[in-house]
Protein backbone atom coordinates (compact mmCIF):
# COMPACT_ATOMS: atom_id res chain seq x y z
CA UNK A 1 0.00 0.00 0.00
CA UNK A 2 1.28 3.39 -0.93
CA UNK A 3 1.42 6.19 1.71
CA UNK A 4 2.32 9.82 1.97
CA UNK A 5 3.26 11.78 5.23
CA UNK A 6 3.62 15.10 5.36
CA UNK A 7 4.92 15.92 9.07
CA UNK A 8 4.80 19.77 9.55
CA UNK A 9 0.97 20.32 10.11
CA UNK A 10 1.59 24.40 9.78
CA UNK A 11 4.50 26.40 7.97
CA UNK A 12 4.94 30.06 8.92
CA UNK A 13 7.41 32.44 6.36
CA UNK A 14 7.67 35.70 5.94
CA UNK A 15 6.15 37.30 2.99
CA UNK A 16 9.60 37.25 -0.19
CA UNK A 17 11.44 34.52 1.42
CA UNK A 18 11.60 30.80 0.29
CA UNK A 19 9.97 28.15 2.00
CA UNK A 20 10.09 24.19 2.41
CA UNK A 21 7.36 21.98 2.68
CA UNK A 22 8.06 18.05 3.54
CA UNK A 23 6.36 15.35 2.36
CA UNK A 24 8.12 11.72 1.96
CA UNK A 25 6.40 8.22 0.63
CA UNK A 26 6.54 4.78 0.56
CA UNK A 27 5.70 2.47 -2.16
CA UNK A 28 7.02 -0.96 -3.65
CA UNK A 29 6.26 0.42 -7.18
CA UNK A 30 9.04 1.02 -9.31
CA UNK A 31 7.28 3.48 -11.45
CA UNK A 32 4.69 6.37 -9.79
CA UNK A 33 4.27 9.71 -9.55
CA UNK A 34 4.43 12.57 -7.14
CA UNK A 35 2.24 15.63 -7.35
CA UNK A 36 1.76 19.14 -4.82
CA UNK A 37 -1.71 20.13 -4.73
CA UNK A 38 -2.49 23.73 -3.23
CA UNK A 39 -5.78 24.13 -1.86
CA UNK A 40 -7.37 27.84 -0.85
CA UNK A 41 -9.82 28.30 1.58
CA UNK A 42 -12.60 28.14 -1.33
CA UNK A 43 -11.80 24.68 -1.22
CA UNK A 44 -10.87 24.15 -5.06
CA UNK A 45 -7.70 21.77 -5.23
CA UNK A 46 -4.85 23.44 -7.38
CA UNK A 47 -2.49 21.33 -9.32
CA UNK A 48 1.33 23.09 -8.94
CA UNK A 49 4.14 20.50 -9.92
CA UNK A 50 4.40 17.00 -10.64
CA UNK A 51 7.78 14.74 -10.90
CA UNK A 52 7.82 11.15 -12.26
CA UNK A 53 9.58 7.95 -10.26
CA UNK A 54 12.13 7.88 -13.28
CA UNK A 55 12.39 12.07 -14.15
CA UNK A 56 15.92 11.93 -13.22
CA UNK A 57 16.08 16.29 -13.20
CA UNK A 58 14.10 17.92 -10.28
CA UNK A 59 10.92 19.31 -11.34
CA UNK A 60 10.36 23.01 -11.78
CA UNK A 61 6.92 25.36 -12.34
CA UNK A 62 7.72 28.99 -11.50
CA UNK A 63 8.20 29.57 -7.96
CA UNK A 64 7.68 26.12 -7.60
CA UNK A 65 10.40 23.80 -7.26
CA UNK A 66 10.59 19.69 -6.04
CA UNK A 67 13.00 18.56 -4.27
CA UNK A 68 13.20 14.36 -5.08
CA UNK A 69 15.75 12.44 -3.50
CA UNK A 70 14.37 8.98 -4.73
CA UNK A 71 16.44 7.10 -2.06
CA UNK A 72 15.22 8.55 0.67
CA UNK A 73 11.95 8.58 -0.57
CA UNK A 74 11.30 12.76 -0.37
CA UNK A 75 9.30 14.83 -2.35
CA UNK A 76 9.83 18.13 -1.03
CA UNK A 77 8.39 21.63 -2.30
CA UNK A 78 9.81 24.24 -2.38
CA UNK A 79 8.06 28.14 -2.53
CA UNK A 80 10.38 30.53 -3.69
CA UNK A 81 9.58 34.54 -3.18
CA UNK A 82 6.34 33.77 -0.90
CA UNK A 83 3.28 35.86 -1.75
CA UNK A 84 0.61 36.59 0.81
CA UNK A 85 -1.79 34.45 -1.99
CA UNK A 86 0.78 31.31 -1.39
CA UNK A 87 -1.52 31.35 2.04
CA UNK A 88 -3.49 27.67 2.06
CA UNK A 89 -3.30 24.17 2.66
CA UNK A 90 -0.98 22.43 0.54
CA UNK A 91 -1.10 18.49 -0.29
CA UNK A 92 1.53 15.83 -1.25
CA UNK A 93 -0.03 13.11 -3.10
CA UNK A 94 1.04 9.62 -5.06
CA UNK A 95 -0.20 8.44 -8.03
CA UNK A 96 -0.50 4.64 -8.65
CA UNK A 97 -0.29 2.38 -11.75
CA UNK A 98 -4.05 2.26 -11.40
CA UNK A 99 -5.56 -0.85 -12.26
CA UNK A 100 -4.92 -3.63 -15.37
CA UNK A 101 -1.44 -2.01 -15.22
CA UNK A 102 -2.41 1.41 -16.87
CA UNK A 103 -0.31 4.33 -15.76
CA UNK A 104 -3.13 6.54 -14.28
CA UNK A 105 -3.84 4.91 -11.12
CA UNK A 106 -5.96 6.96 -8.08
CA UNK A 107 -3.88 9.67 -6.04
CA UNK A 108 -2.89 8.65 -2.36
CA UNK A 109 -2.34 12.48 -0.17
CA UNK A 110 -1.00 13.12 2.75
CA UNK A 111 -2.46 14.94 5.69
CA UNK A 112 -1.67 18.71 4.33
CA UNK A 113 0.18 21.43 5.67
CA UNK A 114 -0.90 24.79 6.34
CA UNK A 115 0.67 27.72 4.72
CA UNK A 116 0.64 31.34 6.30
CA UNK A 117 2.71 33.96 4.75
CA UNK A 118 2.87 36.95 6.92
CA UNK A 119 3.26 40.66 5.34
CA UNK B 1 -15.97 27.76 -18.09
CA UNK B 2 -14.29 24.47 -19.63
CA UNK B 3 -13.10 23.35 -16.03
CA UNK B 4 -14.37 20.39 -13.56
CA UNK B 5 -18.12 21.68 -12.71
CA UNK B 6 -19.92 19.82 -10.01
CA UNK B 7 -24.06 19.91 -8.58
CA UNK B 8 -25.02 20.55 -6.18
CA UNK B 9 -22.17 22.41 -4.14
CA UNK B 10 -24.08 21.93 -0.96
CA UNK B 11 -26.59 19.36 0.39
CA UNK B 12 -27.85 19.36 3.80
CA UNK B 13 -30.27 16.11 4.37
CA UNK B 14 -31.49 14.05 7.12
CA UNK B 15 -30.10 10.79 8.25
CA UNK B 16 -31.78 8.00 6.31
CA UNK B 17 -31.94 10.30 3.48
CA UNK B 18 -30.55 9.05 -0.21
CA UNK B 19 -28.56 11.83 -1.87
CA UNK B 20 -26.65 12.05 -5.35
CA UNK B 21 -24.35 14.12 -6.75
CA UNK B 22 -23.57 15.19 -10.13
CA UNK B 23 -20.17 15.66 -11.82
CA UNK B 24 -19.15 17.02 -14.81
CA UNK B 25 -15.44 16.39 -16.23
CA UNK B 26 -13.42 18.39 -18.83
CA UNK B 27 -14.63 17.21 -22.27
CA UNK B 28 -11.94 15.34 -23.19
CA UNK B 29 -10.57 13.68 -20.24
CA UNK B 30 -11.58 9.51 -20.18
CA UNK B 31 -10.70 9.15 -16.61
CA UNK B 32 -13.07 10.62 -13.73
CA UNK B 33 -12.22 10.30 -9.91
CA UNK B 34 -14.51 10.74 -6.62
CA UNK B 35 -12.77 11.22 -3.69
CA UNK B 36 -14.26 12.42 0.04
CA UNK B 37 -12.31 14.87 2.14
CA UNK B 38 -13.17 15.24 5.85
CA UNK B 39 -12.26 18.98 8.11
CA UNK B 40 -8.85 19.11 8.44
CA UNK B 41 -7.93 15.93 6.07
CA UNK B 42 -6.33 15.13 2.73
CA UNK B 43 -8.56 13.56 0.14
CA UNK B 44 -9.10 9.93 0.13
CA UNK B 45 -9.82 8.05 -2.94
CA UNK B 46 -13.44 6.32 -3.42
CA UNK B 47 -13.42 5.01 -7.14
CA UNK B 48 -12.54 5.63 -10.80
CA UNK B 49 -13.74 5.02 -14.33
CA UNK B 50 -12.54 5.33 -17.24
CA UNK B 51 -15.06 6.07 -20.23
CA UNK B 52 -18.16 4.24 -18.59
CA UNK B 53 -16.04 1.17 -16.99
CA UNK B 54 -15.64 1.79 -12.97
CA UNK B 55 -12.15 0.28 -12.65
CA UNK B 56 -11.53 0.72 -9.12
CA UNK B 57 -13.21 0.77 -5.63
CA UNK B 58 -11.76 2.01 -2.52
CA UNK B 59 -12.59 -0.59 0.50
CA UNK B 60 -14.29 2.87 1.88
CA UNK B 61 -17.19 2.80 -0.55
CA UNK B 62 -19.68 1.06 1.49
CA UNK B 63 -22.41 -0.96 0.02
CA UNK B 64 -24.78 2.47 0.27
CA UNK B 65 -22.54 4.37 -2.17
CA UNK B 66 -22.88 3.51 -6.04
CA UNK B 67 -21.04 5.73 -8.73
CA UNK B 68 -22.42 5.54 -12.45
CA UNK B 69 -20.56 7.38 -15.62
CA UNK B 70 -22.92 5.67 -18.10
CA UNK B 71 -22.32 7.35 -21.35
CA UNK B 72 -18.42 7.62 -20.32
CA UNK B 73 -19.36 12.04 -19.65
CA UNK B 74 -20.77 12.80 -16.68
CA UNK B 75 -20.87 10.46 -13.24
CA UNK B 76 -23.17 10.41 -10.15
CA UNK B 77 -22.51 9.36 -6.77
CA UNK B 78 -25.33 8.24 -5.38
CA UNK B 79 -25.33 7.98 -1.23
CA UNK B 80 -28.48 5.64 0.30
CA UNK B 81 -29.23 5.99 3.92
CA UNK B 82 -27.12 8.75 4.64
CA UNK B 83 -25.38 8.52 7.85
CA UNK B 84 -23.50 11.39 9.82
CA UNK B 85 -20.36 10.06 9.36
CA UNK B 86 -20.81 10.56 5.69
CA UNK B 87 -20.59 14.10 6.01
CA UNK B 88 -17.80 15.27 4.00
CA UNK B 89 -16.32 17.21 0.86
CA UNK B 90 -17.18 15.14 -1.74
CA UNK B 91 -14.88 16.06 -4.67
CA UNK B 92 -14.88 14.90 -8.53
CA UNK B 93 -11.70 15.46 -10.80
CA UNK B 94 -10.46 14.04 -13.97
CA UNK B 95 -7.23 13.33 -16.15
CA UNK B 96 -6.63 12.23 -19.67
CA UNK B 97 -6.38 9.22 -20.92
CA UNK B 98 -2.84 7.11 -19.47
CA UNK B 99 -2.11 7.11 -23.18
CA UNK B 100 -1.32 10.51 -23.43
CA UNK B 101 2.02 10.50 -21.68
CA UNK B 102 3.02 13.71 -19.45
CA UNK B 103 2.25 14.40 -15.92
CA UNK B 104 -1.78 13.31 -16.09
CA UNK B 105 -2.35 15.65 -13.45
CA UNK B 106 -6.24 15.20 -12.64
CA UNK B 107 -8.20 18.71 -12.18
CA UNK B 108 -10.63 18.99 -9.11
CA UNK B 109 -14.00 20.20 -9.21
CA UNK B 110 -15.14 22.52 -6.69
CA UNK B 111 -16.60 19.48 -4.39
CA UNK B 112 -19.88 18.87 -2.85
CA UNK B 113 -20.11 19.96 0.75
CA UNK B 114 -22.67 17.59 2.41
CA UNK B 115 -24.22 18.10 5.86
CA UNK B 116 -26.25 15.04 7.03
CA UNK B 117 -28.41 15.90 10.44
Amino acid sequence: AQKITQTQPGMFVQEKEAVTLDCTYDTSDQSYGLFWYKQPSSGEMIFLIYQGSYDEQNATEGRYSLNFQKARKSANLVISASQLGDSAMYFCAMRDRGAGGTSYGKLTFGQGTILTVHP
Amino acid sequence: DTGVSQDPRHKITKRGQNVTFRCDPISEHNRLYWYRQTLGQGPEFLTYFQNEAQLEKSRLLSDRFSAERPKGSFSTLEIQRTEQGDSAMYLCASSLPGTSGGAGEQFFGPGTRLTVL
